[in-house]
């Protein structure tokens, strides 16, 4: 299996800019996460989906962060409009039980985001 | 509210060394506990898992962890640690029910001296 895949591998932008971030998840599962690893704030998790299907988004920062999953193999984050603060590498993971918490989730590479 | 603490931001060991990451959690129900490894550059990679039996929990790249209740703690071992090692460490805990979340302790960087 290829894994969990993301891109791009790297975004640079300028404030202001709208950023979309993909994922496509482990064929067969059937939960996603996506995270924000800073820093400052280490590692957050910033909304997960069991079947395609937002169930907790109470991580998202604010409203110019929005997520999507509109099939089972491909989910969007997208940042609008950007600002220098949401620099980050953000990781898409995912498992294959419906967000049972004994399974393994599986991360991607990351995207690293840097807003001018 | 559930928390994990990594007490130890960095560390260095020799190579050939043994090792101990700490890990300390708070959470109300039975725990479900994990430790990942982050190369540099890379996304993170299961090193083991518990959530119930046997409290000495065996991993890849012969890592091991033991779960102690009564110290909420989760530290993880290696009896001799490889140059390959060097990378961050992330604690992480879970729970009951079926959520998925996992709450992510901030991390302890390994550097491994030759």
């Amino acid at each position: 299996d290829a894994g969990v895949i993301q891109s791009p591998r790297h975004e640079v932008t300028e404030m202001g800019q709208e950023v979309t971030l993909r994922c496509k998840p482990i064929s067969g599962h059937n939960s996603l996460f996506w995270y924000r690893q800073t820093m400052m704030r280490g590692l957050e998790l910033l909304i997960y989906f069991n079947n395609n299907v937002p169930i907790d988004d109470s991580g998202m920062p604010e409203d110019r962060f929005s997520a999507k999953m509109p099939n089972a193999s491909f989910s969007t984050l997208k940042i609008q409009p950007s600002e220098p603060r949401d620099s980050a590498v953000y990781f898409c993971a995912s498992n294959k039980g419906l967000a049972s918490s004994t399974d393994t989730q599986y991360f991607g590479p990351g995207t690293r985001l840097t807003v001018l | 509210a559930q928390s994990v603490t990594q007490p130890d931001i960095h560390i260095t060991v020799s190579e050939g060394a043994s090792l101990e990451l700490r890990c300390n959690y708070s959470y109300g129900a039975t725990p479900y506990l994990f430790w990942y490894v982050q190369s540099p550059g890379q996304g993170l990679q299961l090193l083991l898992k518990y959530f119930s039996g046997d409290t000495l929990v065996q991993g890849i790249k012969g890592f091991e962890a033991e779960f102690k209740r009564s110290q909420s703690s989760f530290n993880l071992r290696k009896p001799s640690v490889h140059w390959s090692d060097a990378a961050e460490y992330f604690c992480a805990v879970g729970g009951s029910g079926n959520t998925g979340k996992l709450i992510f302790g901030q991390g302890t960087t390994l550097q491994v001296k030759p």
